[in-house]
């Protein structure tokens, strides 16, 4: 079965610094895609970074990339030179090529500290 | 804006009243899902429509039932329900799988979502 793991239920960094966020996966599939989302408290979520399963090269968005570890089913976001507004809960999914579901994991709730 | 839209942004209802959840992508996508959200849970995934054809129901209580009449339209319709409902209901389209395996490369667009209070 698939599953998606995040460890850390909270977060703190002081404003400027880099953080990560882990995200580990569990799926039988070679050819899948992970994602991460952000949701601030007003609770859209906001589409961050995405990385295929057979992309060599680490996924980038601008102050996010993504620390993708393919033998070790880890995909961690990083996020450089944090702001106060990077608060929020963030959330990794998968997806399967040829499914329409997306897995979550259960979030970590980032704090941005002055 | 986002290219999903959901209306109402918050609803206070009783649990013997009936209301409606709406939501409408404008981003041409061919799928559309509707997530519950409820405090320190994981999203849990509701339904899945795919050409308005509904191709998951995840053992959803039949107090919620969608309704897709087209590609751009999903409604969740409410009745009879319970205080362990009160959550931030989800919409969110993504293009579908396609007629060759469908590629894993396409997010999901998410509306801002309907917070739901059952009194």
């Amino acid at each position: 079965a698939q599953k998606i793991t995040q460890t850390q239920p909270g977060m703190f960094v002081q404003e400027k610094e880099a953080v990560t966020l882990d995200c580990t996966y569990d799926t039988s599939d070679q050819s899948y895609g992970l994602f991460w989302y952000k949701q601030p408290s007003s609770g859209e979520m906001i589409f961050l970074i995405y990385q295929g399963s057979y992309d060599e090269q680490n996924a980038t968005e601008g102050r996010y990339s993504l620390n993708f570890q393919k033998a070790r089913k880890s995909a961690n976001l990083v996020i450089s030179a944090s702001q106060l507004g990077d608060s929020a809960m963030y959330f990794c999914a998968m997806r399967q090529k040829g499914t329409y579901k997306y897995i979550f994991g259960t979030g970590t709730r980032l704090k941005v500290l002055a | 804006e986002t290219g999903v839209t959901q209306t109402p942004r918050h609803l206070v209802m009783g649990m013997t009243n009936k209301k409606s959840l709406k939501c409408e992508q404008h981003l041409g996508h061919n799928a559309m899902y509707w997530y519950k959200q409820s405090a320190k849970k994981p999203l849990e995934l509701m339904f899945v429509y795919n050409f308005k054809e509904q191709t998951e129901n995840n053992s959803v209580p039949s107090r919620f039932s969608p309704e897709c009449p087209n590609s751009s339209h999903l409604f969740l319709h409410l009745h009879t329900l319970q205080p362990e409902d009160s959550a931030l209901y989800l919409c969110a389209s993504s293009p579908g799988p396609g007629d060759r395996g469908l590629s894993s490369n396409q997010p999901q667009h998410f509306g801002d979502g309907t917070r739901l209070s059952i009194l």
